[in-house]
């Protein structure tokens, strides 16, 4: 399959734990943030956002936390499952600018 | 669910060609975005668009082009191909106009482009 990264931070997790993937994002005046798995030879696919009026938001069997005084952001999957094994970026957006600023990725790999 | 269909999977042109990527939304996206991905530099914008015939310069514009003539499709166009612009290419499309970036976007499966 495709690589999006060749040396991502890679987290590693047993099929049925939970996963927590962390992003720390640059820009104090983001005011909406996103998250996205990418499954090899796939493009991005839109995991849930959150924007800076909120703490914590759920979906299924994700959370989205922002610590907006550390500029930190999480995503939590509940009983990680095999085909949640996918690079997962984050992306902020910061007022004033007209874009979206991607962070790297983390590679989850989900073990039975 | 949202459709974003890139034209072409992987493409292989020669140096000096004129390339056209073509990208098609089905869920009457107001706004619709070219990426460029390569390893260890994440995605970079190209150029985007909030309306048909509008587009805005992203990060690296450089040696692209865009046309949007019609809503639901948007062509990027490498005006004369190099091998610095092998990479894969990302389509994306967003539904409102005001701040297109301030919301979901959705991305097709991407087009991996060879320039020989």
């Amino acid at each position: 399959g495709e690589s999006v990264g060749l040396h991502l931070p890679t987290l590693s997790v047993q099929e049925g734990d939970n996963s927590i993937i962390n992003c720390a994002y640059s820009n104090s005046a983001s005011d909406y943030f996103i998250w996205y798995k990418q499954e090899s030879g796939k493009g991005p696919q839109f995991i849930i956002d959150i924007r800076s009026n909120m703490d914590k938001r759920q979906g299924q069997r994700v959370t989205v936390l922002l610590n907006k005084t550390v500029k930190h952001l999480s995503l939590q999957i509940a009983a990680t499952q095999p085909g949640d094994s996918a690079v997962y970026f984050c992306a902020e957006s910061p007022r004033g600018y007209n874009k979206l600023i991607f962070g790297a990725g983390t590679r989850l790999a989900v073990h039975p | 669910d949202v459709k974003v269909t890139q034209s072409s999977r992987y493409l292989v042109k020669r140096t000096g060609e004129k390339v056209f990527l073509e990208c098609v939304q089905d869920m009457d996206h107001e706004n619709m975005f070219w990426y460029r991905q390569d390893p260890g530099l994440g995605l970079r914008l190209i150029y985007f668009s909030y309306d048909v015939k509008m587009k805005e310069k992203g990060d690296i514009p450089e040696g692209y082009s865009v046309s949007r003539e019609k809503k639901e499709r948007f062509s990027l166009i490498l005006e004369s191909a190099s091998t610095n612009q092998t990479s894969m290419y990302l389509c994306a499309s967003s539904l409102k106009r005001d701040r297109p970036h301030n919301q979901p976007q959705h991305f097709g499966d991407g087009t991996r482009l060879s320039i020989l």
